[in-house]
């Protein structure tokens, strides 16, 4: 198993620019969460899926983000326009069933925006 | 506010000491787990507690759950290097429909094991 994996592993952007993190899940996991860290916040829950339907979207921190999953096994993660509090390492996730399962993290993108 | 406190937040030792980490609330958690992030990769899971009181070992790392399932600590015995990275906690709510659960971490503990 590949576990899961996520791509860009490193992004650099200019402010206004619009950025898209792709990630795909571990084989037969249901649950999906996107997540960001960073040294002041530490890592904050943006949104999970559940069955490829957003359960809760709250982590969101505004219109420029948006998430989707037009699969089972994908999902996307997209800022337009970003902005360079936006810059921070993001990571998806992916589980059996929800946060009861054991979470498989991929190992990030680090988006810088200047 | 940070639902889950974690500390201390940084901790330099030298080999072969003990530590042990905190990991607070003032919220009831369903269960707890930890993780441990080394640089440039993702968290991995450590262990879960589930029930109020519960410890759990894995090797040298001893877990414990709190009675009232609000904290957690973890007890490292003789740390080696390999032990050196971030350790997170994160507790597992139950929404308010019941049915899926949300996971919040805690900051972290950077641990330093030097040699």
């Amino acid at each position: 198993d590949a576990g899961v994996i996520q791509s860009p592993r490193h992004e650099v952007t200019e402010m206004g620019q619009e950025v898209t993190l792709r990630c795909k899940l571990i084989s037969g996991h249901n649950s999906l969460f996107w997540y960001r860290q960073t040294m002041m916040r530490g890592l904050e829950l943006l949104i999970y899926f559940n069955n490829n339907v957003p359960i809760d979207d709250s982590g969101m921190p505004e219109d420029r983000f948006s998430a989707k999953m037009p699969n089972a096994s994908f999902s996307t993660l997209k800022i337009q326009p970003s902005e360079p509090r936006d810059s921070a390492v993001y990571f998806c996730a992916s589980s059996l069933r929800g946060g009861r399962s054991p979470l498989h993290f991929g190992n990030g993108t680090r988006l810088t925006v200047t | 506010t940070q639902l889950l406190e974690q500390s201390p937040q940084f901790l330099s030792i030298q080999e072969g000491e003990n530590l042990t980490v905190y990991c607070n609330s003032s919220s009831v958690f369903s269960s707890l787990q930890w993780y441990r992030q080394e640089p440039g990769e993702g968290p991995v899971l450590l262990v879960t507690v589930v029930t109020g009181g519960e410890v759990k070992k894995l090797k040298r790392l001893t877990f414990q759950f709190g009675d009232a399932r609000k904290d957690s600590s973890l007890h490292i015995t003789a740390a080696q290097p390999g032990d050196t990275g971030l350790y997170l906690c994160a507790g597992l709510l139950p929404n308010s429909g019941g049915s899926n659960y949300k996971l919040t971490f805690g900051k972290g503990t950077l641990l330093t094991v030097n040699p």
